[in-house]
Formats: C-alpha cells, structure tokens, sequence
C-alpha cells in the first residue's frame, strides 16, 4: 500500500529563516510527487510535479527536489505570506485512473 | 478565467437528509475527483470519474453517491447513510498530459 509521511507536522519560521519540509513516500513505482499549498477554508494550489529522481523544480522562494524515497520542498527567505500548509501527494505508476495519495500535511508558520 | 467552481460555500445538513455538492469545471479535463479532508488526515478519495456517464468508487465510498451526466460537472450526493458527514469537501480536475490534479475552492459540511 502506498504511503505518504510529512515532516515535520508543524514548523514555525522567523522571516528571513529558511528551512526544509520533507516528504518521504513508499511506492512500488512512481509516476508523479505533487507539492501543493493550501491556505486554512480553501482548496489546495498546485505548485509542482516532479516526475523523476534528480529533478527540481524552482518558483519564487521554493524549490522542490526529488530522490527515490522522498522529496524536499525548500524555502528560502520566507515571508509571512509564505504561512500554509503544504501538502504532499504521490501518484503509483501503473494506476490509470490518476489516484493520488496525500500526506498530512505540513504547517508552515512564517513570523515577522 | 478557467477553473473549478464549488457551491455551496457551507452547508448545513439535518438528520436523515440527503444534500448535494456541486463541483463545475470549464478546463475541458476528461478526469474528476471528489476528496473528503478530516482535521489531522490527508485528503481521502470518494468517487472518480474518468469520463462522461462513468464513474467508480474511491477508497470512501459508502454514504455518497454521484453522477456525471456533462464533462463541466461532477455533483456529489452525500446520503442520510454517510454518519459522520462533517469535514471539507475537495472536487479536483486532472489534465491527464501532466498528470496533475486542480482543485475547487471546497465546499464545508456541517451537521445540524
């Protein structure tokens, strides 16, 4: 069975502070990690798909990385607008109907 | 602007009634999804539907029902069966070239 753990549950960051969240997955064989931001009473916004071991992908502060068993989701400089939870999620190769598996989530809080 | 739309925003549900979500894209995806989020959980998959008049079960299925009558929308029912209805509701959209799925703005059940 597919498995999705976050770390840490929950990180608290003075602005300026960068740091790490960590996603480590148990797949048979993967065909997609998603990162995704969801800020509190609304849905989750895409952020990436990293698709192979040795991408990364890049968009403003964050930067995501991808190895056989876990993907980081870097922040560098953070701001207090950067405060959500992240959520990590990965699809199994061989599923065709696009079933995702979510973690739990990371809450990120950025203070000034 | 193309995207998905959920109502109602909240909802509010007696004992022994049936209440319906609505979930609208226009980003011309085949694929939908309904996702249950529980405090503390990561999304849990309800129903899928790969395409017009076909729809399958996910890994929560009893108490829910759902049609897909158009490829814009994906309504799911959540029956007097389900009893333990309240949580965030999340309908998602995949572009299946990139394998990613969008979300809706998500829809809150509570239970009077």
């Amino acid at each position: 069975e597919d498995q999705v753990t976050q770390s840490p549950e929950a990180l608290r960051l003075q602005e300026g502070e960068s740091s790490s969240l960590n996603c480590s997955y148990t797949v048979s064989g993967l065909r997609g990690l998603f990162w995704y931001r969801q800020d509190p009473g609304k849905g989750p916004e895409f952020l990436f798909t990293l698709y192979s071991a040795g991408e990364e992908k890049e968009k403003e502060r964050l930067k995501a990385t991808l190895t056989k068993k876990e993907s980081f989701l870097h922040i560098t400089a953070p701001k207090p607008e950067d405060s959500a939870t992240y959520l990590c999620a990965v699809q199994e190769s061989g599923t065709s109907y696009g079933k995702l598996t979510f973690g739990q989530g990371t809450i990120l809080t950025v203070h000034p | 602007d193309g995207g998905i739309t959920q109502s109602p925003k909240y909802l509010f549900r007696k004992e022994g009634q049936n209440v319906t979500l609505s979930c609208e894209q226009n980003l011309n995806h085949d694929a939908m999804y309904w996702y249950r989020q529980d405090p503390g959980q990561g999304l849990r998959l309800i129903y899928y539907s790969q395409i017009v008049n076909d729809f399958q079960k996910g890994d929560i299925a009893e108490g829910y029902s759902v049609s897909r009558e158009k490829k814009e929308s994906f309504p799911l029912t959540v029956t007097s069966a389900q009893k333990n209805p309240t949580a965030f509701y999340l309908c998602a959209s995949r572009d299946s070239p990139k394998e990613t799925q969008y979300f809706g703005p998500g829809t809150r059940l509570l239970v009077l």
